[in-house]
């Protein structure tokens, strides 16, 4: 298994302004995502966390709004950008190797006010 | 991309009784389908997975089946207790290279056990 640390698990933000997620496994991984669940939704993949280059965004996601960082193999950030109340959501980092189930951080749950 | 449908979106059994969640996928090249348990304000927790080369597994209480060529596999839960009260969510993957954890998940199935 592999735990993973998430911070912060909560934070109320301002609109317009910018929250940094971080996101520390215990052992090094090769793939890291970040990944959102709006109130009562279901979990939609952001992105998949590249060690060493760009993040590829899925659909409707870009990197403008969702800038992701990637230094190390143990190691993740997510921004929401100039946030707006429609970005309210809790937003989740998962791990996944080879033949193993994906691990979820505890989730961050932002409130934009 | 990948598109997962389950049902039913909520669920509700007597205490004892069994509960099946159904899903459907679209990319024939899935190849991993994992089911999470989410308790209210907590993280998504697998239950069960099955891969492709499987038609069936089983874990106490808790089985999956997977028909590849329907591409649709099923949650079955049996002797349901109140503490399986939850919202299960399905998902399917590619996992193999660099699709390896990227997840791609159904909308979820409130499932309510009364005592």
């Amino acid at each position: 298994s592999a735990v993973i640390s998430q911070k912060p698990s909560r934070d109320i933000c301002q609109r317009g302004t910018s929250l940094t997620i971080q996101c520390q496994v215990d052992s090094q991984v090769t793939m890291m995502f970040w990944y959102r669940q709006q109130p009562g939704q279901s979990l939609t993949l952001i992105a998949t966390a590249n060690q060493g280059s760009e993040a590829t965004y899925e659909s409707g996601f870009v990197i403008d709004k969702f800038p992701i960082s990637r230094p190390n193999l143990t190691f993740s950030t997510l921004t929401v950008s100039n946030m707006s109340p429609e970005d309210s959501s809790i937003y989740l980092c998962s791990v996944g190797r080879e033949n193993t189930e994906a691990f979820f951080g505890q989730g961050t749950r932002l409130t934009v006010v | 991309g990948e598109n997962v449908e389950q049902h039913p979106s909520t669920l509700s059994v007597q205490e004892g009784d069994s509960a099946v969640i159904k899903c459907t996928y679209s990319d024939s090249a899935s190849n991993y389908f994992p089911w999470y348990k989410q308790e209210l304000g907590k993280r998504p927790q697998l239950i069960i997975d099955i891969r492709s080369n499987v038609g069936e597994k089983k874990d106490q209480r808790i089985a999956v089946t997977l028909n590849k060529t329907a591409k649709h596999f099923s949650l079955h839960i049996t002797e349901t207790q109140p503490e399986d009260s939850a919202v299960y969510f399905c998902a399917a993957s590619k996992s193999r290279g660099s699709t390896l954890g990227r997840l791609y998940f159904g909308r979820g199935t409130q499932l309510t056990v009364w005592p």
